[in-house]
């Protein structure tokens, strides 16, 4: 079935470190993929997303390339800031099946520290 | 800001109350979700509503029961729910029901059941 690992955190870092959280997935067909945020308190956010092998979505500094020969779709940002800590969330949605049908990965932690 | 909101933010209720939680989006969007969001687990799909009209319904238990007046508001009707039951409900919106679609989230209601 379709499924998506990300890396465990807490992942804490200190203010303009350099930030990668790794993300992979299984999936049947072509699916799109997306980085979602939750700030505290707050819902989630679309971050950015890619629908097809080798695109790269980008957003507030944040980068992601879709790599299909890896299926890996790691986030990453050259400088963080304390505001960046929430936690994150890698997501794919498949074509076929059921619609708009966002399966999750377990999310993780950063903690930014000035 | 949210185009997604939702009511309460947070719920208290015991295992032999009614309750419902309301979902609203302003963006003109055609499908609406209900999401599971515990400490333990991933975020996990409940129900997908698109044009009015229930296309997914992930094994959810009969406690609980969506309802879809139109296309703008979602409810969540909760009946003789269990402690396992609190959580996070997350609701969200896309404009069609595809796999490429973004989908937008209102900030939860905090459901505790005693």
């Amino acid at each position: 079935g379709n499924s998506v690992t990300q890396m465990e955190g807490p992942v804490t870092l200190s203010e303009e470190a350099f930030l990668t959280i790794n993300c992979t997935y299984t999936a049947t067909g072509y699916p799109s993929l997306f980085w979602y945020v939750q700030y505290p308190g707050e819902g989630l956010q679309l971050l950015l997303k890619a629908t097809k092998a080798d695109d790269k979505g980008s957003n507030k500094g944040f980068e992601a390339t879709y790599r299909k020969e890896t299926t890996s779709f790691h986030l990453e940002k050259g400088s963080v800031q304390v505001s960046d800590s929430a936690v994150y969330f890698c997501a794919l949605s498949t074509y076929g099946g059921s619609q708009g049908n966002l399966i999750f990965g377990k999310g993780t932690k950063l903690s930014v520290k000035p | 800001e949210t185009g997604v909101t939702q009511t309460p933010r947070h719920l208290v209720m015991g295992m032999t109350n009614k309750k419902s939680l309301k979902c609203e989006q302003h963006l003109g969007h055609n499908a609406m979700y209900w999401y599971k969001q515990s400490a333990k687990k991933p975020l996990e799909l409940m129900f997908v509503y698109s044009l009015e009209e229930r296309v997914e319904n992930n094994s959810v238990p009969s406690r609980f029961s969506p309802e879809c007046p139109n296309s703008s508001h979602l409810f969540l009707h909760l009946h003789t729910l269990q402690p396992e039951d609190s959580a996070l409900y997350l609701c969200a919106s896309s404009q069609g029901g595809g796999a490429a679609d973004t989908q937008y989230f209102g900030p939860g209601t905090r459901l505790t059941v005693l």
